[in-house]
């Protein structure tokens, strides 16, 4: 199975910082890889796929970037609704694999 | 609009058995493969299970392998998961989730959730 390793398991950041996560696969994945934001109590939901594709509706401070074992999600700049758990997903080959998640915080 | 319901969760004894089942509107059930993904209390995310949209291809996790059985009901717009030899590890909200693309011709990031049924396995 491809593992899929997460960086900074958490984060504590402000409104208007600019925060980077990084998912790092064990192996290449091409570019099936979906970035997941959930709140607590709440199913996930989909922000990026694709690598770089922002779902429909979600706002442009979101975007992802990367290649072969080195993808990141970058949040330009936080609002409140930011603060959440996010994964990265690959869904390159089976078994569907995700990353353990990051927690983001507000200092 | 989309939504998927879950239901049939609750509390069984180790070894024990249960029925997951994922209602679905809003969309044509039968031409969209779909997977349950499982959260444990306070832990990450972890596929469970896929089967495609006619039901013929399905691909399991290998810690469920043999125990849960992924089936759906095109007439009904179902998605259910028949769980059994049901383990402490077990315990986990479950969530299932849709393809983002028809008629499968690959693998897919998911695009729809439910809200999750949680399953807790104790004694």
């Amino acid at each position: 199975a491809i593992q899929l390793t997460q960086s900074p398991s958490s984060l504590s950041a402000s409104v208007g910082d600019r925060v980077t996560i990084t998912c790092r696969p064990s192996q290449g994945i091409s570019s099936a890889l979906a970035w997941y934001q959930q709140k607590p109590g709440k199913a996930p939901k989909v922000l990026i796929y694709d690598v770089s594709i922002l779902d429909s509706g979600v706002p442009s401070r979101f975007s992802g970037s990367g290649s072969g074992t080195d993808f990141t999600l970058t949040i330009s700049s936080l609002q409140p609704e930011d603060f959440a758990t996010y994964y990265c997903q690959q869904f390159n080959s089976y078994p569907i694999t995700f990353g353990q998640g990051t927690r983001l915080e507000i200092k | 609009q989309v939504q998927l319901v879950e239901s049939g969760g609750g509390v069984v004894q180790p070894g024990g058995s249960l029925r997951l089942s994922c209602a679905a509107s809003g969309f044509t059930f039968s031409t969209y493969g779909f997977h349950w993904v499982r959260q444990a209390p306070g832990k990450g995310l972890e596929w469970v299970s896929f089967i495609r949209y006619d039901g013929f291809n399905k691909y399991y996790v290998d810690s469920v392998k043999g125990r849960f059985t992924i089936s759906r009901d095109n007439s009904k717009s179902t998605l259910y998961l028949e769980m059994s030899s049901l383990r402490a590890d077990d315990t986990a909200v479950y969530y299932c989730a849709k393809d983002s693309a028809p008629w499968e011709q690959g693998i897919y990031y998911f695009d729809y959730w439910g809200q999750g049924t949680l399953v807790t396995v104790s004694s």
